[in-house]
């Protein structure tokens, strides 16, 4: 079945310690996307990316890190991580290019439930 | 600053219709979407509006009106499946989604 699989369903991690969450998606979609969703805000955006090989960063990128090295992955990486990094995290991919129009609707995986202690 | 906003919380009747507010203020306008979620899933697509006016699907509709930077999602012949969280977000010039905090509507028998 075509979608977005992430990797793990939930973790409860020490802070200080190092962390990928693993996105994929099987639509051969150009853009996708990392938002964080906690409780009473709306999903802010970490870091997304075009197309493979290109990243950028969106609204609370700091101690995140993105790599695209191809169409399907889009892991993300928190260096050293700290209690206010506790929250769900949504990986999103869109058939978009860069100023398209159009609905570019944007589809979600299941998320990881993150737990820093 | 970029905004979007909706009512915390609603409740409604089965059966019955109720309709969701989303106003908004952005630094430009290229879309409106609805998303649905439930309680520890995934959002998922509902509606998009680009121009002004009311989109209809099925039960649902949603209209929008960008001189007031206003939008609805409008939900008919509610079922208790329809209880779910429903987010508006916004494609500002930088094409990227704006989000709201999200309606939790509670569906009563």
């Amino acid at each position: 079945i075509a979608g977005i699989t992430q990797a793990p369903t939930s973790q409860i991690l020490a802070a200080g310690r190092r962390m990928t969450l693993r996105c994929t998606q099987d639509m051969r979609h150009n853009a996708m996307y990392w938002y964080r969703q906690d409780l009473g805000l709306g999903l802010r955006l970490i870091h997304y990316s075009n197309t493979a090989g290109t990243t950028g960063k969106g609204e609370v990128p700091d101690g995140y890190s993105v790599s695209r090295a191809n169409t399907d992955d889009f892991p993300l990486t928190l260096a050293s991580a700290v209690p206010s990094q506790t929250s769900v995290y949504f990986c999103a991919s869109s058939d978009s290019k860069t100023g398209t129009s159009g609905a570019d609707t944007q589809y979600f995986g299941p998320g990881t439930r993150l737990t820093v202690l | 600053g970029q905004n979007i906003d909706q009512p915390t919380e609603m409740t409604a009747t089965e059966g019955a219709i109720v309709q969701i507010n989303c106003t908004y203020q952005t630094s430009g306008f290229n879309g409106l979407f609805w998303y649905q979620q439930h309680a520890g899933e995934a959002p998922t697509f509902l509606s998009y509006n680009v121009l002004d006016g009311l989109e209809e699907k099925g039960r649902f509709s949603s209209f929008l009106s960008r001189s007031k930077g206003y939008s609805y999602l409008l939900l008919k012949e509610l079922q208790m499946k329809d209880s779910a969280s429903y987010l508006c977000a916004v494609r500002d010039s930088n094409y990227q989604l704006i989000w709201g905090a999200g309606t939790k509507l509670i569906i009563k028998p």
